[in-house]
């Protein structure tokens, strides 16, 4: 199955929101309530932010949210803040019953 | 505590066959999907393939089948995934993580094995 479609980049300054997009089909993204999103830091191990489109486990602040209109997804960040930055992945589960990861997205804090 | 604790790192080289292992704690192993995910240098997140102890049913992503096995032993709580015959471009980070059903949204990350494998 094809990668999700992500921007390679987005940036925003401390307090502003961003959103980041991801893209797929209705194979994927468009076909289940099963979108999760992913904060990676460099030399660090993905953490889970976001699960089933919009859920957030817990301890993971209420800045992050999460949403779906058909085939993209979409993770907003609200109130940015420096420790925001990092890479972030979208991944949806799918008609192979395997999921998939977008290309990542790299969030700049100026 | 939840966690994931993978195999120390390896260097290799071409042609050597390699196993990593990923042992869970905290929580009933063979309840959940592992998945293993390859980051190559610089790169983004691959999925290659997911488990469930539980039954053993195994999923391999079409880029990785035929080229990597993924097992488990759910007396032990290990999850494992091997090569036969490592190449240059096996050489990445990579993590297990634990899922629900259908296999997706992973909550527990092990800390990463790095395979390096030279010609």
């Amino acid at each position: 199955q094809s990668a999700l479609t992500q921007p390679a980049s987005v940036s925003g300054s401390p307090g502003q929101s961003i959103t980041i997009s991801c893209t797929g089909t209705s194979s994927d993204v468009g076909g289940y309530e099963y979108v999760s999103w992913y904060q990676q830091h460099p030399g660090k191990a993905p953490k889970l932010i976001i699960y089933e489109v919009s859920d957030r486990p817990s301890g993971v602040p209420d800045r992050f949210s999460g949403s779906k209109s058909g085939n993209t997804a979409s993770l907003t960040i609200s109130g940015l803040q420096a420790v925001d930055e990092a890479d972030y992945f979208c991944s949806s589960y799918t008609t192979t019953g395997l999921p998939v990861f977008g290309g990542g997205t790299k969030l700049t804090v100026l | 505590e939840v966690q994931l604790v993978q195999s120390g790192a390896e260097v290799k080289k071409s042609g050597e066959s390699l196993k990593i292992s990923c042992k869970g704690s905290g929580y009933r192993f063979s309840k959940s999907w592992i998945g293993w995910v390859r980051q190559m240098p610089g790169k983004g997140l691959e999925w290659m393939g997911v488990i469930y102890p539980g039954d053993s049913d195994t999923r391999y992503s079409p880029s990785f089948q035929g080229q990597v096995t993924i097992s488990a032993d759910k007396s032990i709580s290990t999850a494992y995934l091997q090569w036969s015959s490592l190449k240059a471009s096996d050489t990445a980070m990579y993590y297990c993580a634990r899922g629900g059903d259908p296999p997706n949204g992973m909550d527990v990350w092990g800390q990463g094995t790095t395979v390096i494998v030279s010609s």
